[in-house]
C-alpha cells in the first residue's frame, strides 16, 4: 500500500531531550516535507526537500533539524526540545511539481 | 506569506452549495486544496497549476485565476461526507515550499 509512515505517534518528552520523529514514503517520491499544526495557525512549513541531500527552510525552521540521505527516509530532530514545540507534526511527500501531497497519519508531540 | 482563505466558516444542508476562496499576495505557480476531517490527516483534492485549466471531479471543482492570484473551491449538491476543514495550499517557483491558509470549516447538516 501506498503510504507515509511517522512514527511515533505519540510523544512526551521532557524539555531538552534530544528526539526524532522518523518519515518513510513507499512511493519513490522526490518531495518531502515536514509540517506542524496548532489550533488557529493551520499547517506551517518547517522543512522541505527537493531530493536527496536537498533541504530548504519552510517558515518555522527555529529548533528544528533535518536530513535526506536516502530517498523514502526525512526524519525530524529536535536537539533540546521546549515546551512551544508541542504540537501535531505531519511528514508529506510528493511525485513532483505537478501532483499533491500524501500525508503521513501525524505524531502529536508533547513537550514538558 | 500565508495565503488568505474566506470564509473562515461555512455551515450548509445538504444539497446545498459553497465557495471557499484563496488569495495570495505572491506569483503563483500551483495551488492546491487539501481537506482534513477532525483528528486526521488532510487529504489532497487537486492541484491547479499556471496555465493550465479548471479542475474537478464528481461534484468538487476548483479554478486558478493567476493573474489575480486567487483561486476558488466550488462544492456543489454538499453531502455530509463533505464536513471537515479545507486549506489551500499556495507554492511558487520553488514547488517544494507549499504554505497553505489558516483553512475554512465546512459543516454539513442533514
Amino acid at each position: 500500500e501506498a503510504q507515509v509512515t511517522q512514527n511515533p505517534r505519540y510523544l512526551i518528552t521532557v524539555t531538552g531531550k534530544k528526539l526524532t520523529v522518523t518519515c518513510s514514503q513507499n512511493m519513490n517520491h522526490e518531495y518531502m516535507s515536514w509540517y506542524r499544526q496548532d489550533p488557529g495557525l493551520g499547517l506551517r512549513q518547517i522543512y522541505y526537500s527537493m531530493n536527496v541531500e536537498v533541504t530548504d527552510k519552510g517558515d518555522v525552521p527555529e529548533g528544528y533539524k533535518v536530513s535526506r540521505k536516502e530517498k523514502r527516509n526525512f526524519p525530524l530532530i529536535l536537539e533540546s526540545p521546549s515546551p512551544n514545540q508541542t504540537s501535531l507534526y505531519f511528514c508529506a511527500s510528493s511525485r513532483d511539481r505537478g501532483n499533491g501531497y500524501t500525508f503521513g497519519s501525524g505524531t502529536r508531540l508533547t513537550v514538558v | 506569506q500565508q495565503p488568505v482563505q474566506s470564509p473562515q466558516a461555512v455551515i450548509l444542508r445538504e444539497g446545498e452549495d459553497a465557495v471557499i476562496n484563496c488569495s495570495s499576495s505572491k506569483a503563483l505557480y500551483s495551488v492546491h486544496w487539501y481537506r482534513q476531517k477532525h483528528g486526521e490527516a488532510p487529504v489532497f483534492l487537486m492541484i491547479l497549476l499556471k496555465g493550465g485549466e479548471q479542475k474537478g471531479h464528481d461534484k468538487i471543482s476548483a479554478s486558478f485565476n493567476e493573474k489575480k492570484q486567487q483561486s476558488s473551491l466550488y462544492l456543489t449538491a454538499s453531502q455530509l461526507s463533505y464536513s471537515g476543514t479545507y486549506f489551500c495550499g499556495t507554492a511558487g517557483t520553488s514547488y517544494g515550499k507549499l504554505t497553505f491558509g489558516q483553512g475554512t470549516i465546512l459543516t454539513v447538516h442533514p
